[in-house]
């Protein structure tokens, strides 16, 4: 099955600084999403994203499928950006979502 | 109700129970999904349901059944459950299954199997 691999697997951050998390992904994708699964254990839908980018506020996301990899863009951080960040890719027809390991992202006052 | 919800929160069962876990969602979805979460692993799919009445095995079925009567209830049930069942399992949801549907997930169901 496909493979995904998030880097790097964890991340400290100052508050204010900027950041990228990369998921790679071995194979042809249908769908490419990244989350945010907060300390209560929610998993928030940040971008839907199978290619292309797309910016919401201090976060953005590009997609080249191309070259099987994904960038999460994460700008001016806050402490409330802390979480696991979670890249899941879907591959063929049976919508079956893959995730990678995640990434945990501490952002510190 | 807006979005997708679970119940119970939390549950602490004895081994060789029986447990349903429910989700029910309102956004007129045709597939829904079942996923567990365990630290090291990451989610795994358990079982789909890309339409009311139909169903299919993920990753890791073994130990758990599923039906969908009608498009927004999706239960999972575990017939005896065992202390490798103990994690978080999440609900989630798309328009319709097939290729490239966003998934929108409940906030997840912490199952312990004592």
């Amino acid at each position: 099955g496909i493979q995904v691999e998030q880097s790097p697997p964890d991340l400290i951050l100052q508050e204010g600084a900027n950041s990228t998390l990369r998921c790679n992904f071995s194979d042809s994708v249908n769908n490419l999403q990244w989350f945010h699964q907060n300390p209560w254990g929610q998993l928030i839908n940040l971008f839907y994203i199978p290619s292309g980018t797309k910016q919401n506020g201090r976060l953005s996301a590009t997609t080249v499928a191309t070259e099987r990899y994904s960038l999460l863009y994460i700008s001016s951080s806050q402490t409330t950006d802390s979480g696991v960040y979670f890249c899941a890719v879907e591959a063929g027809a049976n919508s079956k979502l893959t995730f990678g390991k995640g990434i945990t992202l501490s952002v510190r006052p | 109700i807006a979005g997708i919800t679970q119940a119970p929160t939390s549950q602490i069962l004895a081994a060789g129970r029986r447990m349903t876990l429910r989700c029910t969602q309102d956004m007129r979805h045709n597939a829904m999904y079942w996923y567990r979460q365990d630290l090291g692993l990451g989610l795994r799919l358990i079982h789909y349901s890309n339409t009311a009445g139909t169903t299919g095995k993920g990753e890791v079925p073994d130990g758990y059944s599923v039906s969908r009567a009608n498009t927004d209830d999706f239960p999972l049930t575990l017939a005896s459950a065992v202390p490798s069942q103990t994690s978080v399992y999440f609900c989630a949801s798309s328009v319709r299954g097939g290729r490239g549907y966003e998934q929108y997930f409940g906030p997840g169901t912490r199952l312990t199997v004592t």
